[in-house]
């Protein structure tokens, strides 16, 4: 079946470096979504991307979509201790209607 | 307030009685879904709808049931709760676009259900 794969599982940085996790998907993907779920919280939207090769950035953070639309990655540029959280990526499966989503990064920045 | 509401948050219950977690959302959504979300498996579809009386099965259905009668509720029916049921399940919607692109998904806070 569909699969999308996250890595790393874990991430644990000093306040200060930076951060990538990666999703991979068996199949192409019409969009990829990434969400953002503190402890204890529920998974808040990022961003979408939808066209091949497309980058985007947010302050300190910038996607990617690869040109194959089967890839993502998400980097955080200087962690702050505010990013801490698990990072999902959920991608669309072309002709479909069902998101699958990544196992998700969890986040742990050091002060 | 835009937002996506459940309830109950939290619920213990025996294996096989039956129970609903509701889901609403005011943002005129036309899609919505169901995931659960296990330690190490991330989250995983359970049902969705595109709208009104149109509901589809996700990746993991099985021992679930939903419906659409309104477009801003979508119930999560468990006839018959099993204790591998046992998980935090989030409502999500969005709302759809030509060409079936959802552009944001709005999450519920997530119940946390446990069976015994």
């Amino acid at each position: 079946g569909q699969q999308v794969m996250q890595i790393p599982q874990y991430q644990h940085v000093q306040e200060g470096e930076d951060f990538t996790t990666y999703c991979n998907s068996s199949t192409t993907l019409s969009n990829i979504q990434w969400y953002k779920q503190r402890p204890g919280g529920h998974p808040v939207f990022l961003i979408q991307l939808v066209k091949s090769g497309e980058v985007k950035k947010q302050k300190r953070l910038t996607f990617q979509f690869g040109e194959a639309k089967k890839n993502s990655s998400l980097h955080i540029t200087a962690t702050q201790t505010t990013d801490v959280g698990t990072y999902f990526c959920a991608g669309l499966a072309s002709g479909t209607y069902k998101y699958i989503f990544g196992t998700g990064t969890r986040l742990k920045v050091l002060a | 307030e835009a937002q996506v509401t459940q309830n109950p948050r939290y619920l213990i219950t025996v294996t096989g009685k039956k129970l609903t977690v509701t889901c609403s959302q005011n943002m005129n959504h036309e899609y919505m879904s169901w995931y659960r979300q296990d330690p190490g498996l991330g989250l995983r579809q359970i049902y969705y709808s595109m709208n009104v009386e149109v509901t589809d099965k996700g990746d993991v259905p099985e021992g679930y049931k939903v419906s659409r009668k309104e477009k801003r509720n979508f119930p999560l029916i468990l006839e018959s709760p099993s204790p591998n049921q046992t998980s935090l399940y989030f409502c999500a919607s969005s709302p759809t676009r030509a060409g079936g692109q959802s552009p944001v998904g709005y999450f519920g806070p997530g119940t946390r259900l446990t069976v015994t």
